[in-house]
C-alpha cells in the first residue's frame, strides 16, 4: 500500500516549457487534489476532483490544467511555465469515512 | 468565506517541555472538521490530530491533544514532553460537512531547543 504517490521530486523548467505531474492513490479514494504550497502563504488549492469523471477550479486555478483520468490518477499540467509558479506542489486524496487528507511526497518546481 | 489563521508564524520549546500552537478560524457552518498536520523537512504533511465538531471531547493522540472552543472558533494544538522530532511546521486545516475544499492556515514553524 503505497498510499499518495507523485512523479518526479523535482523538476527544473525554463519559462514557457510545459510538462505535467503525475499523482496516484491506491487507496480507492473518491477526492483527489492539487495544493501549491509557497512560504508564508500554506496550501492553496489549484483544482479538486470530487469523484472520477469531475473537476472543479480552487483558489488558484490559473495557469493550470487538471485531468482525472481515472480513480486512481490525477494530473496536473502546466501549459506555458511561468517563473510565478515556481513552488512545491502536493496532491492528496481522501475517502470519506475519515475526512482527513493523505498527502504525496510532493514535487519541487523551479522555472527559470 | 471560511478562513483560517495561525497567528504565530514561528514557535520556540525546550525538550520536554509543553507548548501550544495556535490556530483560530472563521465560519458560519455548524458541522465541520478541524485538522492539524505536521510537516517535518522532509516536506511530508503527516496528519497529527483530528476534531469532529459535533464532538464537545477534545481530541488527544498520545502526547498530542487539542483544546476546541467551538463558540470562540478557537483549535489550539498543545504538545507534551516536547521532544526534538517534533521540530516542524504545523497547519491547521478546516472542512465544512458535506463539501470538498479543505481551508489550510499559513503555518507555525516549530523549533525544540535541545
Amino acid at each position: 500500500n503505497a498510499g499518495v504517490t507523485q512523479t518526479p521530486k523535482f523538476q527544473v523548467l525554463k519559462t514557457g516549457q510545459s510538462m505535467t505531474l503525475q499523482c496516484a492513490q491506491d487507496m480507492n479514494h473518491n477526492s483527489m487534489y492539487w495544493y501549491r504550497q509557497d512560504p508564508g502563504m500554506g496550501l492553496r488549492l489549484i483544482y479538486y476532483s470530487a469523484s472520477e469523471g469531475t473537476t472543479d477550479k480552487g483558489e488558484v486555478p490559473n495557469g493550470y490544467n487538471v485531468s482525472r483520468l481515472n480513480k486512481r490518477e490525477f494530473s496536473l499540467r502546466l501549459e506555458s511555465a511561468a517563473p510565478s509558479q515556481t513552488s512545491v506542489y502536493f496532491c492528496a486524496s481522501n475517502g470519506q469515512s475519515y475526512n482527513e487528507q493523505f498527502f504525496g511526497p510532493g514535487t519541487r518546481l523551479t522555472v527559470l | 468565506a471560511q478562513t483560517v489563521t495561525q497567528s504565530q508564524p514561528e514557535m520556540s520549546v525546550q525538550e520536554a517541555e509543553t507548548v501550544t500552537l495556535s490556530c483560530t478560524y472563521d465560519t458560519s457552518e455548524s458541522d465541520y472538521y478541524l485538522f492539524w498536520y505536521k510537516q517535518p523537512p522532509s516536506r511530508q504533511m503527516i496528519l497529527v490530530i483530528r476534531q469532529e465538531a459535533y464532538k464537545q471531547q477534545n481530541a488527544t493522540e498520545n502526547r498530542f491533544s487539542v483544546n476546541f472552543q467551538k463558540a470562540a472558533k478557537s483549535f489550539s494544538l498543545k504538545i507534551s514532553d516536547s521532544q526534538l522530532g517534533d521540530a516542524a511546521m504545523y497547519f491547521c486545516a478546516y472542512k465544512a460537512s458535506g463539501t470538498y475544499k479543505y481551508i489550510f492556515g499559513t503555518g507555525t514553524r516549530l523549533k525544540v531547543l535541545a
